[in-house]
């Protein structure tokens, strides 16, 4: 199955710097990555996702790369701002053994604005 | 719209006892998910319906887990006896397209349980 793996755990930068959180896949049938935003108590949510037909996608201070050929993607958060805190899940979705289409998700990357 | 809706939100049992959660996923979604988030941890899938069969359970603990949606709506995750290592918040997803197509899925708050 999918093996999804997602650096840094955690990661602290300055108010208005550029954040950088990187996943990898093992699956190479995998064709549709999304990036979660989970807050403190609250529910993950989609913020930005890719699929595999295109290299990078952005939406205002978001962006999302892919390489297929290395099975990596990476979430580019610019002009970061205090409510960008929160825990960021990458995931990738594949076939499983089963046939069904199936999100496996990262660790997650506790990121942390500092002001 | 309506969101995703679990209850309950909190529960704390002791390890042997059974407790069940509730979902309510988004209307018209034909799809649901139960995932297990252990602290520190991503999702985990724990079983696939779509409408009212299953999808994938290979990875629910079928000694004492289990899980049902009845009449393709509502869901419930029922864990029987729990142990320590349950511990952890259930959150109940759904999404719009059917299983082979690519779609957002949209979370409910979670059941965090507590296994003393």
């Amino acid at each position: 199955g999918e093996n999804v793996e997602q650096h840094p755990s955690t990661l602290s930068v300055q108010e208005g710097d550029s954040a950088v959180i990187k996943c990898t896949y093992s699956d190479s049938a995998s064709n549709y990555f999304p990036w979660y935003k989970q807050e403190l108590g609250k529910r993950p949510q989609l913020i930005i996702d890719i699929r595999s037909n295109v290299g990078e996608k952005k939406d205002q201070r978001i962006a999302v790369t892919l390489n297929k050929t290395a099975k990596h993607f990476s979430l580019h958060i610019t002009e970061t701002q205090p409510e960008d805190s929160a825990v960021y899940f990458c995931a990738a979705k594949g076939t499983s053994n089963f046939g069904n289409e199936k999100l496996t998700f990262g660790t997650g990357t506790r990121l942390t604005i500092i002001p | 719209e309506a969101g995703v809706a679990q209850s309950p939100r909190y529960k704390i049992i002791e390890k042997r006892q059974s407790v069940a959660f509730w979902c309510n996923p988004i209307s018209g979604h034909a799809t649901l998910y139960w995932y297990q988030q252990i602290l520190g941890q991503g999702p985990k899938l724990l079983i696939q319906f779509q409408n009212n069969g299953v999808v994938d359970d290979s990875q629910l603990p079928k000694d004492r887990f289990s899980a049902e949606r009845l009449k393709g709506v509502d869901s419930t995750l029922k864990i029987q006896p729990a142990k320590l290592e349950d511990s952890a918040v259930y959150l109940c997803a759904s999404s719009l397209v059917a299983a082979r197509m690519t779609g957002e899925l949209f979370f409910g708050e979670g059941s965090r349980l507590t296994v003393l």
